[in-house]
């Protein structure tokens, strides 16, 4: 019944791997997003994608690849980890007036 | 370029005390403002939107296109209060992004 669902939701890895996070909405939302939330709480848009097409791709490593196989999905595979890619990755969606439902979260740690 | 201000990190007021949470934006057109909230742990979730001008949770919120604010605002700060509060805005046409403020972590003292 979840609108918007992350998983996993805590994430542990090794510096060097590779992981994906998916997300799913079930609100008929014609657009999602992945935020970043560092360690700070700070809030930091990554990628936008409306109807299965990136419109927004902020200065993110090219590590990050989102991938929407259709409009109800937005993953997030990331490339050779960081210590620095730490922190709590957001999914949301939204229909036109900005009014966004977040996921749960997933709380990435790189060690 | 749009830009969100939250000039302050923490605020606490004891129970009972009223609470503003400041706000303040860059904009160069007609923005759409919006308060989130994210209790301890758990997702953010919208709180109001400045279209509505609706009161949730005893929160309301004006905006002042003059001093180009969003403040929050409540009379009686109650402890459940106690939570992360963003403040962001919606402007950039045809992208629906939303920038948000760094957020002000509000601390209710019983």
């Amino acid at each position: 019944d979840t609108a918007v669902s992350q998983t996993p939701k805590y994430l542990v890895t090794q510096m060097g791997n590779d992981k994906s996070i998916k997300c799913e909405q079930n609100l008929g939302h014609d657009t999602m997003y992945w935020y970043k939330q560092d360690s700070k709480k700070f809030l930091k848009i990554m990628f936008s994608y409306n109807n299965k097409e990136l419109i927004i791709n902020e200065t993110v490593p090219n590590r990050f690849s989102p991938k929407s196989p259709d409009k109800a999905h937005l993953n997030l595979h990331i490339n050779s980890l960081e210590l620095g890619d730490s922190a709590v990755y957001f999914c949301a969606s939204s229909v036109m007036d900005g009014g966004y439902t977040f996921g749960s979260g997933t709380r990435l740690t790189v060690v | 370029a749009q830009r969100v201000t939250q000039p302050e990190k923490l605020l606490s007021v004891f129970k009972g005390a009223p609470v503003e949470l400041k706000c303040n934006y860059s904009y160069s057109g007609s923005p759409e403002l919006f308060w989130y909230v994210q209790y301890s742990r758990q997702r953010l979730q919208l709180l109001l939107r400045h279209i509505s001008r609706e009161s949730i949770k005893g929160f309301t919120a004006d905006l002042n296109k003059g001093e180009t604010s969003f403040h929050l605002k409540k009379p009686f700060a109650q402890e459940e209060d106690s939570a992360m509060y963003y403040c962001a805005l919606s402007g950039r046409a045809g992208s629906y992004q939303l920038t948000f403020g760094k957020g002000t972590k509000l601390s209710v003292i019983p």
